[in-house]
Protein backbone atom coordinates (compact mmCIF):
# COMPACT_ATOMS: atom_id res chain seq x y z
CA UNK A 1 0.00 0.00 0.00
CA UNK A 2 1.24 3.36 -0.49
CA UNK A 3 1.85 5.61 2.40
CA UNK A 4 2.35 9.56 2.66
CA UNK A 5 4.38 10.86 5.58
CA UNK A 6 4.57 14.79 6.74
CA UNK A 7 6.68 14.50 10.11
CA UNK A 8 6.30 18.08 11.18
CA UNK A 9 2.69 18.55 12.41
CA UNK A 10 3.06 22.19 12.91
CA UNK A 11 5.97 25.46 11.26
CA UNK A 12 5.65 28.63 11.68
CA UNK A 13 7.49 31.27 9.62
CA UNK A 14 7.56 35.04 9.76
CA UNK A 15 6.35 37.65 6.89
CA UNK A 16 8.21 37.39 3.61
CA UNK A 17 10.31 35.01 4.54
CA UNK A 18 10.33 31.16 2.58
CA UNK A 19 9.74 28.02 4.75
CA UNK A 20 9.62 24.36 2.94
CA UNK A 21 7.33 21.65 4.02
CA UNK A 22 8.52 18.11 4.14
CA UNK A 23 6.57 15.04 2.66
CA UNK A 24 7.85 11.72 1.76
CA UNK A 25 5.99 8.94 0.16
CA UNK A 26 6.39 4.96 -0.26
CA UNK A 27 5.47 3.12 -3.10
CA UNK A 28 7.03 0.79 -5.72
CA UNK A 29 5.33 2.23 -8.52
CA UNK A 30 7.86 4.33 -11.39
CA UNK A 31 4.51 6.87 -12.65
CA UNK A 32 2.46 8.11 -9.98
CA UNK A 33 1.23 11.83 -9.02
CA UNK A 34 2.03 14.10 -6.26
CA UNK A 35 -0.21 17.19 -4.94
CA UNK A 36 -0.19 19.86 -2.46
CA UNK A 37 -3.48 20.98 -0.91
CA UNK A 38 -3.85 23.80 1.12
CA UNK A 39 -6.91 23.61 3.82
CA UNK A 40 -6.77 27.44 4.96
CA UNK A 41 -9.81 28.06 7.90
CA UNK A 42 -12.76 27.79 5.88
CA UNK A 43 -12.27 24.05 5.22
CA UNK A 44 -12.20 24.82 1.63
CA UNK A 45 -9.91 21.88 0.32
CA UNK A 46 -7.66 23.94 -2.25
CA UNK A 47 -4.79 22.25 -5.17
CA UNK A 48 -1.88 24.40 -4.99
CA UNK A 49 0.79 22.45 -6.88
CA UNK A 50 0.86 19.21 -9.14
CA UNK A 51 4.15 17.06 -10.04
CA UNK A 52 3.96 14.38 -12.54
CA UNK A 53 6.90 11.69 -11.50
CA UNK A 54 8.06 11.35 -15.15
CA UNK A 55 8.71 15.19 -15.26
CA UNK A 56 12.26 15.69 -13.71
CA UNK A 57 11.34 19.56 -13.60
CA UNK A 58 10.01 20.94 -10.79
CA UNK A 59 6.88 22.49 -10.54
CA UNK A 60 5.89 25.91 -9.97
CA UNK A 61 3.07 27.91 -9.19
CA UNK A 62 4.09 31.52 -8.63
CA UNK A 63 5.18 31.78 -4.79
CA UNK A 64 5.14 27.79 -4.42
CA UNK A 65 7.38 25.53 -5.25
CA UNK A 66 8.55 21.93 -5.11
CA UNK A 67 11.73 19.88 -4.44
CA UNK A 68 10.79 16.72 -5.98
CA UNK A 69 13.62 14.05 -5.59
CA UNK A 70 12.31 10.94 -6.68
CA UNK A 71 15.08 8.63 -5.99
CA UNK A 72 14.64 9.60 -2.08
CA UNK A 73 10.80 9.78 -2.60
CA UNK A 74 10.86 13.32 -1.44
CA UNK A 75 8.30 16.17 -2.69
CA UNK A 76 9.04 19.18 0.12
CA UNK A 77 7.18 22.35 -0.79
CA UNK A 78 8.52 25.59 -0.63
CA UNK A 79 6.51 28.92 0.02
CA UNK A 80 8.71 32.17 -0.46
CA UNK A 81 7.72 35.62 0.66
CA UNK A 82 5.39 33.70 3.33
CA UNK A 83 1.49 35.89 3.50
CA UNK A 84 -0.53 36.23 6.20
CA UNK A 85 -2.94 34.47 4.17
CA UNK A 86 -0.78 31.31 3.96
CA UNK A 87 -1.51 30.52 7.18
CA UNK A 88 -3.13 27.09 6.67
CA UNK A 89 -3.12 23.43 7.46
CA UNK A 90 -1.02 21.53 4.09
CA UNK A 91 -1.59 18.38 2.91
CA UNK A 92 1.00 16.78 0.69
CA UNK A 93 -0.99 13.86 -1.47
CA UNK A 94 -0.19 10.77 -3.99
CA UNK A 95 -1.69 8.61 -6.73
CA UNK A 96 -0.87 6.22 -8.75
CA UNK A 97 -3.35 6.62 -11.75
CA UNK A 98 -6.70 7.49 -12.81
CA UNK A 99 -7.97 4.66 -11.58
CA UNK A 100 -7.04 5.14 -7.91
CA UNK A 101 -7.88 7.54 -5.19
CA UNK A 102 -5.66 10.33 -3.74
CA UNK A 103 -3.50 9.11 -0.53
CA UNK A 104 -3.13 12.10 1.86
CA UNK A 105 -0.39 12.91 4.63
CA UNK A 106 -1.44 13.50 8.18
CA UNK A 107 -0.50 17.58 7.43
CA UNK A 108 1.17 20.29 8.33
CA UNK A 109 0.00 23.57 10.37
CA UNK A 110 1.66 26.51 8.79
CA UNK A 111 1.29 29.63 10.49
CA UNK A 112 2.86 32.84 9.34
CA UNK A 113 3.57 35.50 11.80
CA UNK A 114 3.32 39.09 11.62
CA UNK B 1 -22.47 28.26 -8.04
CA UNK B 2 -20.29 25.56 -6.29
CA UNK B 3 -19.11 22.64 -8.34
CA UNK B 4 -19.52 20.14 -5.86
CA UNK B 5 -22.21 20.63 -3.09
CA UNK B 6 -22.65 19.41 0.64
CA UNK B 7 -25.86 19.35 2.76
CA UNK B 8 -25.50 19.78 5.61
CA UNK B 9 -22.84 22.27 6.42
CA UNK B 10 -22.93 21.42 10.04
CA UNK B 11 -25.02 19.00 12.06
CA UNK B 12 -25.39 17.59 15.68
CA UNK B 13 -26.63 14.26 16.22
CA UNK B 14 -27.18 12.24 19.37
CA UNK B 15 -25.78 8.06 19.53
CA UNK B 16 -27.85 6.06 18.01
CA UNK B 17 -29.68 8.22 15.04
CA UNK B 18 -29.20 7.32 11.58
CA UNK B 19 -27.85 10.22 9.28
CA UNK B 20 -27.50 10.45 5.44
CA UNK B 21 -24.37 13.16 4.07
CA UNK B 22 -25.25 14.71 1.08
CA UNK B 23 -22.85 15.34 -1.95
CA UNK B 24 -23.91 16.85 -5.83
CA UNK B 25 -22.10 18.12 -8.73
CA UNK B 26 -22.40 20.31 -11.60
CA UNK B 27 -19.03 19.26 -13.30
CA UNK B 28 -19.90 16.06 -15.10
CA UNK B 29 -17.32 13.75 -13.32
CA UNK B 30 -18.29 10.38 -13.11
CA UNK B 31 -15.82 9.47 -10.27
CA UNK B 32 -17.05 10.68 -6.43
CA UNK B 33 -15.66 9.96 -3.05
CA UNK B 34 -16.35 10.25 1.00
CA UNK B 35 -13.20 11.10 2.82
CA UNK B 36 -13.29 11.53 6.59
CA UNK B 37 -10.73 14.27 8.36
CA UNK B 38 -9.41 14.02 11.76
CA UNK B 39 -7.17 16.21 13.59
CA UNK B 40 -3.54 14.88 13.15
CA UNK B 41 -5.08 11.89 10.80
CA UNK B 42 -5.20 13.47 7.92
CA UNK B 43 -7.66 12.86 5.33
CA UNK B 44 -8.63 9.10 4.93
CA UNK B 45 -10.99 7.30 2.18
CA UNK B 46 -14.13 5.93 3.34
CA UNK B 47 -16.12 5.16 -0.32
CA UNK B 48 -15.45 5.25 -3.28
CA UNK B 49 -17.72 5.37 -7.04
CA UNK B 50 -16.34 5.01 -10.57
CA UNK B 51 -20.07 5.35 -11.81
CA UNK B 52 -23.78 4.58 -10.59
CA UNK B 53 -23.31 0.80 -10.68
CA UNK B 54 -19.76 0.83 -9.34
CA UNK B 55 -18.68 1.07 -5.62
CA UNK B 56 -15.75 0.39 -3.39
CA UNK B 57 -14.87 0.46 -0.09
CA UNK B 58 -12.32 2.45 1.34
CA UNK B 59 -9.52 2.48 4.14
CA UNK B 60 -12.26 2.92 6.66
CA UNK B 61 -15.89 1.70 5.47
CA UNK B 62 -17.15 0.24 8.42
CA UNK B 63 -20.13 2.40 9.99
CA UNK B 64 -20.80 3.61 6.65
CA UNK B 65 -23.03 3.29 3.80
CA UNK B 66 -23.30 4.74 0.50
CA UNK B 67 -25.84 5.81 -1.86
CA UNK B 68 -25.38 6.73 -5.92
CA UNK B 69 -28.37 8.02 -7.12
CA UNK B 70 -27.62 9.48 -9.91
CA UNK B 71 -23.99 10.49 -11.87
CA UNK B 72 -24.34 13.69 -9.86
CA UNK B 73 -25.14 12.81 -6.55
CA UNK B 74 -23.21 10.13 -3.89
CA UNK B 75 -24.59 9.97 -0.32
CA UNK B 76 -22.67 8.90 2.57
CA UNK B 77 -25.30 7.27 5.28
CA UNK B 78 -24.07 6.46 9.26
CA UNK B 79 -26.80 3.91 10.49
CA UNK B 80 -26.14 4.22 14.09
CA UNK B 81 -23.93 7.09 14.88
CA UNK B 82 -21.30 7.00 17.69
CA UNK B 83 -19.34 10.04 19.05
CA UNK B 84 -16.19 8.42 17.50
CA UNK B 85 -17.56 9.18 14.37
CA UNK B 86 -17.74 13.16 15.01
CA UNK B 87 -15.29 13.93 12.16
CA UNK B 88 -15.20 16.67 9.25
CA UNK B 89 -16.54 14.64 6.12
CA UNK B 90 -15.45 15.74 2.81
CA UNK B 91 -17.06 14.58 -0.59
CA UNK B 92 -14.46 15.22 -4.14
CA UNK B 93 -14.96 14.02 -7.62
CA UNK B 94 -12.84 13.48 -10.35
CA UNK B 95 -13.07 13.24 -14.15
CA UNK B 96 -12.94 9.75 -15.79
CA UNK B 97 -10.15 8.02 -15.29
CA UNK B 98 -7.49 11.63 -15.46
CA UNK B 99 -4.74 12.21 -13.41
CA UNK B 100 -6.33 15.65 -12.81
CA UNK B 101 -6.80 16.64 -9.36
CA UNK B 102 -9.77 15.87 -7.34
CA UNK B 103 -12.01 18.68 -6.79
CA UNK B 104 -13.62 18.81 -2.85
CA UNK B 105 -16.82 20.03 -1.72
CA UNK B 106 -17.14 22.19 1.45
CA UNK B 107 -17.04 19.83 3.93
CA UNK B 108 -19.43 18.77 6.57
CA UNK B 109 -18.89 19.25 10.14
CA UNK B 110 -20.52 16.25 11.43
CA UNK B 111 -20.90 16.23 15.70
CA UNK B 112 -22.08 12.97 17.44
CA UNK B 113 -22.96 13.65 21.06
Amino acid sequence: AQTVTQSQPEMSVQEAETVTLSCTYDTSESNYYLFWYKQPPSRQMILVIRQEAYKQQNATENRFSVNFQKAAKSFSLKISDSQLGDTAMYFCAFMIGGNTPLVFGKGTRLSVIA
Amino acid sequence: DADVTQTPRNRITKTGKRIMLECSQTKGHDRMYWYRQDPGLGLRLIYYSFDVKDINKGEISDGYSVSRQAQAKFSLSLESAIPNQTALYFCATRRGASTDTQYFGPGTRLTVL
